[in-house]
């Protein structure tokens, strides 16, 4: 099955904490891709990275870093010194075959992240 | 360059109506696909449009539909409305391939009262 669980559904921080998101992905695809959105209160869904089932580098972007273990299955997203423009739902997604030959995008459930000031 | 753009942005429907949401994607890109978002469900597939033909479609009953023009914009038609298909109705455009990020709209809340 193809399958994406972000667990944690709302998570609470203080402004300047550290916070990671948790993403563990299910696929039988040798091939896939894993990326990160963003859903402001505004609705609409940001992209932020991707990832390749080949590439296990870890990312850093500014305050933004991700941790792609294969072993695990697992894309975390950490945030480092968190602000409150960082309040908003996070989306992890698989892109993955079904086998048809045809992909499908499939979403976590998102966690939703309050940075309080 | 203009982003997705997602058309109306808010809708108010009784049961039993019918209604069409409209997506300009990116311009370039040939692939839309239409989420579904409601608080309990998440974010679910509806389906996936690449230059006029479906390629992909979710779980979701006939009442559904949708089509591609030859301009790539993309229409979504939901008939014979329900309380349930209240939700947020979200559009995203991409050049295709499994690869390739998505684009959003800012999608189309409709209450179905």
């Amino acid at each position: 099955a193809q399958k994406v669980t972000q667990a944690q559904t709302e998570i609470s921080v203080v402004e300047k904490e550290d916070v990671t998101l948790d993403c563990v992905y299910e696929t039988r695809d040798t091939t896939y891709y894993l990326f990160w959105y963003k859903q402001p209160p505004s609705g609409e869904l940001v992209f932020l990275i991707r990832r390749n089932s080949f590439d296990e580098q870890n990312e850093i972007s500014g305050r933004y870093s991700w941790n792609f273990q294969k072993s695990t299955s697992s894309f975390n997203f950490t945030i480092t010194a968190s602000q409150v423009v960082d309040s908003a739902v996070y989306f992890c997604a698989l892109s993955a075959t079904f086998g048809s030959g045809t992909y499908k995008y499939i979403f976590g459930t998102g966690t939703r992240l309050k940075v309080l000031a | 360059k203009a982003g997705v753009t997602q058309t109306p942005r808010y809708l108010i429907k009784t049961r039993g109506q019918q209604v069409t949401l409209s997506c300009s994607p990116i311009s370039g890109h040939r692939s839309v696909s239409w989420y579904q978002q409601t608080p309990g469900q998440g974010l679910q597939f509806l389906f996936e449009y690449f230059s006029e033909t479906q390629r992909n479609k979710g779980n979701f009953p006939g009442r559904f539909s949708g089509r591609q023009f030859s301009n790539s914009r993309s229409e979504m038609n939901v008939s014979t409305l329900e309380l349930g298909d209240s939700a947020l109705y979200l559009c995203a455009s991409s050049l295709g391939g499994q690869e390739r990020s998505y684009t959003f709209g800012s999608g189309t809340r409709l209450t179905v009262v």
